[in-house]
């Protein structure tokens, strides 16, 4: 079976302060991660996916197979940054977590 | 390039009415995906085209829902008859391939079962 998890719903931080959005996988064969995100009134969108290893918007990614996480980092978060946030695994099937909403205080 | 087009873009009916919703891809993307968003949930993949088959509709409740994507182009989705828990975003997205390309979202049409 395939699941996505996301511990938080709602994550708040000051701007300038670092961020952390954890996602945790179950998957028995080689994952493929991404991070989607949702900025307001707008359409759903790549973010990055864990094969580019890059960085894009200051944000990035790792695979932790022991683990089993691809947590979402960035050094210092922007209010621009305010989004909702989801990890997916394209094993079987594409499968999204239940989506952490970043919320960048001023 | 223009982007994914979904239509309408909301719906209201009442349970057990018939809805179809359609959806135009990106030019040239052979894959096209159909999900259901229920309020405070991730997206669910319904089903997958690739060009006009069927890749993967396991999570396609079939009794109900049909999709079809004829010349492998655009796409419709119907549900019929409709239940309460079938409200949701069902969005529609497309992909130049399978694994680990880039899916493009359209806009979204929001259903509302009464």
């Amino acid at each position: 079976a395939q699941r996505v998890t996301q511990p938080e719903k709602l994550l708040s931080v000051f701007k300038g302060a670092p961020v952390e959005l954890k996602c945790n996988y179950s998957y028995s064969g080689s994952p493929e991660l991404f991070w989607y995100v949702q900025y307001s009134r707008q359409r759903l969108q790549l973010l990055l996916r864990h094969i580019s290893r890059e960085s894009i918007k200051g944000f990035t990614a790792d695979l932790n197979k022991g683990e089993t996480s691809f947590h979402l980092k960035k050094p210092f978060a922007q209010e621009e940054d305010s989004a909702m946030y989801y990890c997916v695994l394209d094993g079987q099937n594409f499968v999204f977590g239940p989506g952490t909403r970043l919320s960048v205080l001023p | 390039e223009a982007g994914v087009a979904q239509s309408p873009r909301y719906k209201i009916i009442e349970k057990r009415q018939s809805v179809a919703f359609w959806c135009n891809p990106i030019s040239g993307h052979a894959t096209l995906y159909w999900y259901q968003q229920i309020l405070g949930q991730g997206p669910k993949l319904l089903i997958q085209f690739q060009n006009n088959g069927v890749v993967d509709d396991s999570q396609l409740p079939k009794d109900r829902f049909s999709a079809e994507r004829l010349k492998g182009v655009d796409s419709t989705l119907k549900i019929q008859p409709a239940k309460l828990e079938d409200s949701a975003v069902y969005l529609c997205a497309s992909s130049l391939g399978g694994k680990n390309y880039e899916q493009y979202f359209g806009p979204g049409t929001r259903l509302t079962v009464t």
